[in-house]
């Protein structure tokens, strides 16, 4: 157990929708990291939060948009919703803003289903 | 820019002998290396990393990695497979600004 909890395990939503992933990094963490999971793409890394800044972009589409709260959970917030959405969404979270070297741990994910 | 090459997608073992999974990287700076491993419907775990320390880096489970800069190579290594080893592994490259770039990953399989 990496202490990085992530919900909803699993969500299945239509075309069109909108959805909202939740991630609590570990204790004393301050970095949040997102990533998406694709059998056709692998790993991508999406945005990275620092102390509720944002600190890095990836590959995020304008369509998906996170922050960074003050108790220094995450949200993931997905809209309009595409086929090609359908992935495994993960979390990752590290203590410092990120200097190359910092080690991520990551959640169990949360599994998107787009029907 | 940064990327990192998995050469197999795919290596099969028999259960107490040798593993070799094989990863080469390309970075404009000095990079970290890691590798993490991914169990089946679970999230990635880390398995060791290398931040321009000793060449040579232990991880967890009996399995190392040796960074070779001439060759821009990270492989991970063990002596002795065991069936618990049976995942996904992915090496992964970042630079300064924790880009983090993920290989398309490597699948183990390990016969008993």
């Amino acid at each position: 157990d990496s202490g990085v909890t992530q919900t909803p395990k699993h969500l299945i939503t239509a075309t069109g929708q909108r959805v909202t992933l939740r991630c609590s990094p570990r204790s004393g963490d301050l970095s949040v990291y997102w990533y998406q999971q694709s059998l056709d793409q692998g790993l991508q890394f999406l945005i990275q939060y620092y102390n509720g800044e944002e600190r890095a972009k990836g590959n995020i589409l304008e369509r998906f948009s996170a922050q960074q709260f003050p108790d220094l959970h995450s949200e993931l917030n997905l809209s309009s919703l595409e086929l090609g959405d359908s992935a495994l969404y993960f979390c990752a979270s590290s203590v410092a803003p990120g200097q190359g070297w910092d080690t991520q741990y990551f959640g169990p994910g949360t599994r998107l289903t787009v029907l | 820019a940064q990327s990192v090459t998995q050469l197999d997608s795919h290596v099969s073992v028999s259960e107490g002998t040798p593993v070799l999974l094989r990863c080469n990287y390309s970075s404009s700076y000095s990079p970290s290396l890691f590798w993490y491993v991914q169990h089946p419907n679970k999230g990635l775990q880390l398995l060791l990393k290398y931040t321009s320390a000793a060449t040579l880096v232990k991880g967890i489970n009996g399995f190392e990695a040796e960074f070779k800069k001439s060759e821009t190579s990270f492989h991970l290594t063990k002596p002795s497979a065991h069936m618990s080893d049976a995942a996904e592994y992915f090496c992964v490259v970042s630079d300064f600004k924790n880009d983090m770039r993920f290989g398309a990953g490597t699948r183990l399989t390990v016969k008993p």
